[in-house]
């Protein structure tokens, strides 16, 4: 079955600094990658996903990158902001998997004023 | 208006009772799952129901046992409860087979004592 490793497990910045998170997939069939962000005491929520058909995705100050023949994707993060100090979970599913999405074990993210 | 509720938000009980977990979604999505997220903040997926179907069934303890009477509700039931079983519950639904994104609830945090 699919295995997601997620990299760092804690990662501390300066506001105004880029942050970057790793994550590699086991399974090559896997083709749909999203990434929640998870507040204090709240649940997961959407922030941006990308699909195998697309190698980079920009939202605002938030970008995913996704290399299939490495098998890993990425998130960053520009001009960080105190507010972007969440856990932030990447994950992967396929076609085919009745969308069981298989979830990286997060990354604390602290952004210090 | 949430997407997906799910009640109780906190629940604390003693070892060895009963007790159960609602969940609806309102989003006419025909796929419904509950994940549990441990101390750790790991999410896991235990159980995924599309339209009132089992999809996915988890290596969890058959002392779980989901219901769904319909594809707008899932519930979770779980019986004679451990210790282990603290954790934050979340209920979520998607697009099913499509690679459509997971929208969680707010989460209910059990507490066995």
């Amino acid at each position: 079955g699919e295995n997601v490793e997620q990299h760092p497990s804690t990662l501390s910045v300066q506001e105004g600094d880029s942050a970057v998170i790793k994550c590699t997939y086991s399974d090559s069939a896997s083709n749909y990658f999203p990434w929640y962000k998870q507040e204090l005491g709240k649940r997961p929520q959407l922030i941006i996903d990308i699909r195998s058909n697309v190698g980079e995705k920009k939202d605002q100050r938030i970008a995913v990158t996704l290399n299939k023949t490495a098998k890993h994707f990425s998130l960053h993060i520009t001009e960080t902001q105190p507010e972007d100090s969440a856990v932030y979970f990447c994950a992967a599913s396929k076609v085919g998997s009745q969308g069981n999405l298989i979830f990286g074990k997060g990354t604390k993210l602290s952004v210090k004023p | 208006d949430t997407a997906v509720s799910q009640t109780p938000k906190y629940l604390v009980t003693q070892m060895g009772n009963d007790k159960s977990i609602k969940c609806e979604q309102n989003l006419g999505h025909d796929t419904m799952y509950w994940y549990k997220q441990d101390s750790k903040k790991f999410l896991k997926i235990m159980f995924s129901y599309n339209n009132k179907e089992l999809i996915i069934n988890e290596t969890v303890p058959n002392r779980f046992s989901p219901k769904s009477p319909d594809k707008a509700h899932l519930n979770l039931h779980i019986n004679s409860l451990e210790l282990g079983d603290s954790a934050v519950y979340f209920c979520a639904s998607s697009q099913g087979d499509r690679n459509s994104p997971l929208h969680f609830g707010n989460g209910t945090r059990l507490t066995v004592t």
